[in-house]
């Protein structure tokens, strides 16, 4: 059964760093695009970054560009999200999700996500 | 920067048909993906490649591309359906999401 995993959320001082993980089981990370995206309190979707399956390339939103990075540890099949210089706007839910076999195929399993709240 | 715009709102009787739309620019020149989110949940697809449904969704749910605008629409609408509904797309590698519908059924 496929599933993601996302951990390491939490409590943080804007201007401060976190780093996410999305463990990923009954598939191979290596093999299909990783993205995160998160939802801000009572808003909608927002994608943030994501990690190519076959090459490794990795893709930024203009709003997180400079600050977050993307990468993973295949050995582990996990993927990361290292935030740095966090700000209040970063303040959401953030999801794992992986692509279906090509980008045009969705996002076809979602974790249930881990909350990081920017506050001081 | 890409653009998808749906609107924030739609109502329909129990039995109806619903119809949620998403415009973006040569919107036809890209397959649209929608995703189905209940309160506290997370998302799920229930159309890829502008009409295709992933397996344990059900028939009701179907999509189409044409011009400007993708639509999502929902056959004989049953309460289960109350949720809010996201269209996605690729663009340029970057993802973007439409601003989400919040479909009710009453």
């Amino acid at each position: 059964e496929v599933q993601v995993v996302e951990s390491g959320g939490g409590l943080v001082q804007p201007g401060g760093s976190l780093r996410l993980s999305c463990t990923g089981s009954g598939f191979s990370l290596n093999d299909y695009t990783m993205s995160w995206v998160r939802q801000a309190p009572g808003k909608g979707l927002e994608w943030v970054a994501a990690l190519g399956g076959v090459g490794g390339s990795t893709y930024y939103a203009d709003s997180v560009k400079g600050r977050l990075t993307v990468s993973s540890d295949n050995s582990k099949n996990t993927l990361y999200l290292q935030m740095n210089s966090l700000r209040v706007e970063d303040t959401a839910l953030y999801y794992c999700a992986k692509q279906g076999s090509y980008d045009s195929f969705g996002f076809d399993y979602w974790g249930q996500g881990t909350l990081v709240t920017v506050s001081s | 920067s890409y653009e998808l715009t749906q609107p924030p709102s739609v109502s329909v009787p129990p039995g109806q048909t619903a119809s949620i739309t998403c415009s973006g620019d040569k919107l036809r020149r890209k397959y649209v993906s929608w995703y189905q989110q209940k309160p506290g949940q997370s998302p799920e697809l229930v159309i890829y490649q502008d009409a295709k449904r992933p397996s344990g969704i059900p028939e009701r749910f179907s999509g189409s591309n044409s011009g400007s605008t993708a639509t999502l629409t929902i056959s004989g609408t049953q309460t289960v359906d109350e949720a809010d509904y996201y269209c996605q797309v690729w663009d340029n590698n970057n993802v973007v999401f439409g601003g989400g519908t919040k479909l009710t059924v009453l």
